[in-house]
């Protein structure tokens, strides 16, 4: 079953303890991304992938870290959380090559972080 | 840069009313629209999109035209159902070579019997 995998989905943990939440895709997409959803601001996107070894920043990269080693794999790390990163995070991925004009993302199931 | 305006929610409606979410967007050049369905404990998972100016995006009695000269990309179905309760995101995809997709704050629809 094509899908986006992410770990853990639930986690609680305190100010400045190293994290990394997982997430793989089995679709071979090149495009990879991270969101975090609050209460009325909708998903805001933390930081992106187009292929292996390339990443950039999105709308709200500070305090996060993401690689791309590996096609299928695109971990966020926290280095040092703090309680205004307790949110939904969610992984994305897409085949859709860019300019394509129709990029469909295929999202994870969520990991609901909280920093206490 | 780009943004997507939505109604804000909760909307509450019986079962078998009519549905319209509104949304408008901005964007330079001509970005793909989308509305994307949030089920309850669940990811996002895409609803229907559309790529150009007047092409109707449908999918599971839901329909959204996307109008150019009004930016908008207005959600509606006929007949809700208590199962199609969730939380609604309408969003842009640019079209140049960078693929961000710009996601509006959603709008949580509740549906009774």
């Amino acid at each position: 079953e094509a899908q986006v995998t992410q770990n853990p989905r639930y986690l609680i943990t305190v100010t400045g303890k190293k994290l990394t939440v997982t997430c793989s895709q089995n679709m071979n997409h090149e495009y990879m991304s991270w969101y975090r959803q609050d209460p009325g601001l909708g998903l805001r996107q933390i930081y992106y992938s187009m292929n292996v070894e390339v990443t950039d920043k999105g709308d709200v990269p500070e305090g996060y870290k993401v690689s791309r080693k590996e096609k299928r794999n695109f971990p966020l790390i926290l280095e040092s959380p703090s309680p205004n990163q307790t949110s939904l995070y969610f992984c994305a991925s897409s085949w859709d090559r860019a300019g394509s004009g129709a990029n469909v993302l295929t999202f994870g199931a969520g990991s609901r972080l909280t920093v206490l | 840069g780009d943004s997507v305006t939505q109604m804000e929610g909760p909307v509450t409606l019986s079962e078998e009313a009519f549905l319209t979410i509104n949304c408008t967007y901005t964007a330079t050049g001509y970005p793909s629209l989308f509305w994307y369905v949030q089920y309850p404990g669940e990811g996002l998972q895409l609803l229907l999109k559309a790529t150009k100016a007047d092409d109707k995006g449908s999918n599971k009695g839901f329909e959204a035209t996307y109008r150019k000269e009004t930016t908008s990309f207005h959600l509606e179905k006929g007949s809700v159902q208590v199962s199609d309760s969730a939380v609604y995101f309408c969003a842009l995809s640019d079209s140049g070579g960078y693929q961000k997709v710009t996601f509006g704050t959603g709008t949580k629809l509740q549906v009774i019997p």
